[in-house]
C-alpha cells in the first residue's frame, strides 16, 4: 500500500505566520491529495482536493500544491481559528490513505 | 443542506458485534460513494471502507480482514456497518463520509461521528 508522511508532527507559529505542512507518499498518487482540517471533538472538515482546488467556503490564505509524491499546504497569514490539526489523503486508489496528522499549535 | 448522523454505537465486548447506522439528507443519495472513517481515541484518521451508489463496488482496509460490511439502502438514504468480532483495537469515533467521486473532492461532508468502545 502506498504510504503517505506529513511534516512536520508539531508546529508551533504565531498568529500572521505563513506556514507549510508538507505530505509525502511512497508511490505516485498524481494530483489526487485532499487536505483536511480537524479540531478536537469535531469532525474532519474538507479544505483542498485534487492537490489545489479549495473547497467551497474555505479561506484563500489555504493554498495547496505538488503532484506525483510530494505535496504542501500553505496557509498564508495564520488565524486564531487555524489552529488545529490537518491530514492529507491520497484517493487516486483504494485503501485511501491518510498521513498521520500535523498539529498546529499556538507559539 | 447536506446532514449525515451517524447511530449505533456503544459498548461491546471483545468478539461482539454492532451495525453502525448513518443517515443522510439534502443530497441524492444513491448518486455519491460512501465511506466508513475511524478514529481511535487520540490518534489520526483511519479510512475504514467505501460503497459505490449502487453498491457495485466495495472496498474495505486491509486490516479489518472481513470482519466488517458495509452496505446501504437508497431507499431510505442510509448507509451501514456491521462490524463482528470486534476487539480492543476496533475502539474508536466512527465517521460516514460523502464522497463526490464525480467531482473529485472527494470527502466532502462527514457525519459527527458514533464511538464504538470495545471492552470487557
Amino acid at each position: 500500500d502506498i504510504q503517505m508522511t506529513q511534516s512536520p508532527s508539531t508546529l508551533s507559529a504565531s498568529v500572521g505566520d505563513r506556514v507549510t505542512i508538507t505530505c509525502r507518499a511512497s508511490q505516485s498518487v498524481g494530483t489526487w491529495l485532499a487536505w483536511y482540517q480537524q479540531k478536537p471533538g469535531k469532525a474532519p472538515k474538507l479544505l483542498i482536493y485534487k492537490t489545489s482546488h479549495l473547497q467551497s467556503g474555505v479561506p484563500s490564505r489555504f493554498s495547496g500544491r505538488g503532484s506525483g509524491t510530494e505535496f504542501t499546504l500553505t496557509i498564508s497569514s495564520l488565524q486564531p481559528d487555524d489552529f488545529a490539526t490537518y491530514y492529507c489523503q491520497r484517493y487516486n486508489s483504494f485503501p485511501y490513505t491518510f498521513g498521520q496528522g500535523t498539529h498546529l499549535e499556538i507559539k | 443542506e447536506v446532514q449525515l448522523m451517524e447511530s449505533g454505537g456503544g459498548l461491546v465486548k471483545p468478539g461482539g458485534s454492532l451495525k453502525l447506522s448513518c443517515a443522510a439528507s439534502g443530497f441524492p443519495f444513491s448518486a455519491y460513494n460512501m465511506n466508513w472513517v475511524r478514529q481511535a481515541p487520540g490518534k489520526g484518521l483511519e479510512w475504514v471502507s467505501s460503497i459505490s451508489g449502487s453498491s457495485n463496488f466495495i472496498n474495505y482496509a486491509d486490516s479489518l480482514k472481513g470482519r466488517f460490511t458495509i452496505s446501504r439502502d437508497n431507499a431510505k438514504s442510509s448507509l451501514f456497518l456491521q462490524m463482528s468480532s470486534l476487539r480492543v483495537e476496533d475502539t474508536a469515533i466512527y465517521y460516514c463520509a460523502r464522497e463526490d467521486y464525480a467531482s473529485g473532492t472527494n470527502f466532502d461532508y462527514w457525519g459527527q461521528g458514533a464511538l464504538v468502545t470495545v471492552s470487557s
